[in-house]
């Protein structure tokens, strides 16, 4: 089956920086990769998705881009503020309404 | 706001009982999906519902199961609870789309 790997675990960075979560993935087959963001205590909740179709896609101070060939992705935040600190989650799937498989979660904090 | 809606919000009980934790999907969605969260842990795929029938099993243990009713909601039951049952466990749902909605969860506690 298909198995996620999210890298870094934990990332701690100053207000204002920049901050970049990857995430790999092992089925090539896999053509839907969500983000998702759990603040403490609460549901999780979709920022940004990306398809297998689209190289990078950006909304506001969130973007994420896909290698299809190296069967990556990444999330990339810039101009972090201390409301961006939370549990971000990427996930992949392989078809319409299908398994989501999870990475583990990277736990950002935004220094003020 | 989601539109998922998940009962119990708690749910505190002993080793040995067995529970049963309810999810109402968005107006409209037909699949639905289950995932446990303990302590700082990830979320771990249960199972998924399209329309009526199982379409997807993770980790599920046997003495976990769930069904999805010809009204879409679902109902995930829990069954010899063990200390280690004790976790988040939330519902999403999702139209064809992918994206998936989740809802507040529940908070298993197992004493």
């Amino acid at each position: 089956g298909e198995n996620v790997e999210q890298h870094p675990s934990t990332l701690s960075v100053q207000e204002g920086d920049s901050a970049v979560i990857k995430c790999t993935y092992s089925d090539s087959a896999s053509n839907y990769f969500p983000w998702y963001k759990q603040e403490l205590g609460k549901r999780p909740q979709l920022i940004i998705d990306i398809r297998s179709n689209v190289g990078e896609k950006k909304d506001q101070r969130i973007a994420v881009t896909l290698n299809k060939t190296a069967k990556h992705f990444s999330l990339h935040i810039t101009e972090t503020q201390p409301e961006d600190s939370a549990v971000y989650f990427c996930a992949a799937s392989k078809n319409n309404a299908g398994k989501s498989t999870f990475g583990d979660g990277t736990t950002l904090t935004v220094k003020p | 706001d989601s539109g998922v809606t998940q009962t119990p919000k708690h749910l505190i009980t002993a080793t040995g009982q067995r529970v049963t934790l309810r999810c109402s999907p968005r107006s409209g969605d037909l699949s639905v999906y289950w995932y446990q969260q303990s302590l700082d842990q990830g979320l771990q795929f249960l199972i998924q519902y399209y329309n009526g029938e199982e379409r997807a099993k993770g980790n599920i243990l046997e003495r976990f199961s769930a069904q999805q009713f010809p009204d879409l909601h679902s109902e995930l039951n829990l069954s010899s609870l063990e200390l280690g049952d004790s976790a988040l466990y939330f519902c999403a749902s999702s139209a064809p789309s992918d994206e998936q909605f989740f809802g507040p969860g529940t908070r298993l506690t197992v004493l």
